[in-house]
């Protein structure tokens, strides 16, 4: 069974604080991703990789960075929190040539 | 004007009925199409992907209309866990596209008893 572990389920961070969301999957999938969920606007590419140490912007990367040392383990960073990155963060993955992602159960972000 | 556009619902059904919904899509070279289901609270998965020549799986049915640009979801005899947002996805066309793929923002399907 395929699973995507993210590190917080819910976190509350102050406006200007650096913020690191984890997620960590166990299916050796090359490709990982990261998306924010917000009502009425569905899910928005941030970033993804397809290899380790390899990343690319995806539609909304303003704001955000990621980082990808290990094939299992991809770090979504936010250098300066604002309030308008209140949100939930959603990490997946897939395999090489795959269109099925697998997704993380998702972090709630509160920038206050 | 959005990729993918879907009626956000509620769509409120009784228990046993048949309920539809379709999404459309605004580029006409993509080449792939998904339906995923979200549950309240919880993260989407792979409900199940649409053929050209539609396709089943138990009682759910996806068609795919090409010319008109939309897929449709029906799910029939209508179950309390059916209750759920229904995500529509289709692939991105660009260069390094493969794997990515754009999400509409979900219809709410509710059923009651």
């Amino acid at each position: 069974d395929v699973k995507v572990t993210q590190s917080s389920r819910y976190l509350v961070k102050r406006t200007g604080e650096k913020v690191f969301l984890e997620c960590v999957q166990d299916m050796d999938h090359e490709n990982m991703f990261w998306y924010r969920q917000d009502p009425g606007l569905g899910l928005r590419l941030i970033y993804f990789s397809y290899d380790v140490k390899m990343k690319e912007k995806g539609d909304i990367p303003e704001g955000y960075s990621v980082s990808r040392e290990k094939k299992e383990r991809f770090s979504l960073i936010l250098e300066s929190a604002s309030t308008n990155q209140t949100s939930m963060y959603l990490c997946a993955s897939s395999l090489k040539n795959s269109y099925e992602q697998y997704f993380g159960p998702g972090t709630r972000l509160t920038v206050t | 004007r959005k990729e993918v556009e879907q009626d956000p619902g509620p769509f409120n059904v009784p228990e046993g009925a048949t309920v539809a919904f379709n999404c459309t899509y605004s580029n006409s070279a993509s080449q792939s199409f998904f339906w995923y289901r979200q549950d309240c609270r919880k993260e989407p998965k792979l409900l199940m992907s649409v053929y050209s020549s539609g396709n089943e799986d138990g009682r759910f049915t996806a068609q795919l209309n090409r010319a008109s640009q939309y897929i449709s979801l029906l799910i029939r005899d209508s179950k309390l866990s059916d209750s759920a947002t229904y995500l529509c996805v289709v692939t991105r066309m660009t260069t390094d596209s493969w794997g990515k793929l754009q999400f509409g923002a979900g219809t709410q399907v509710v059923v009651t008893p």
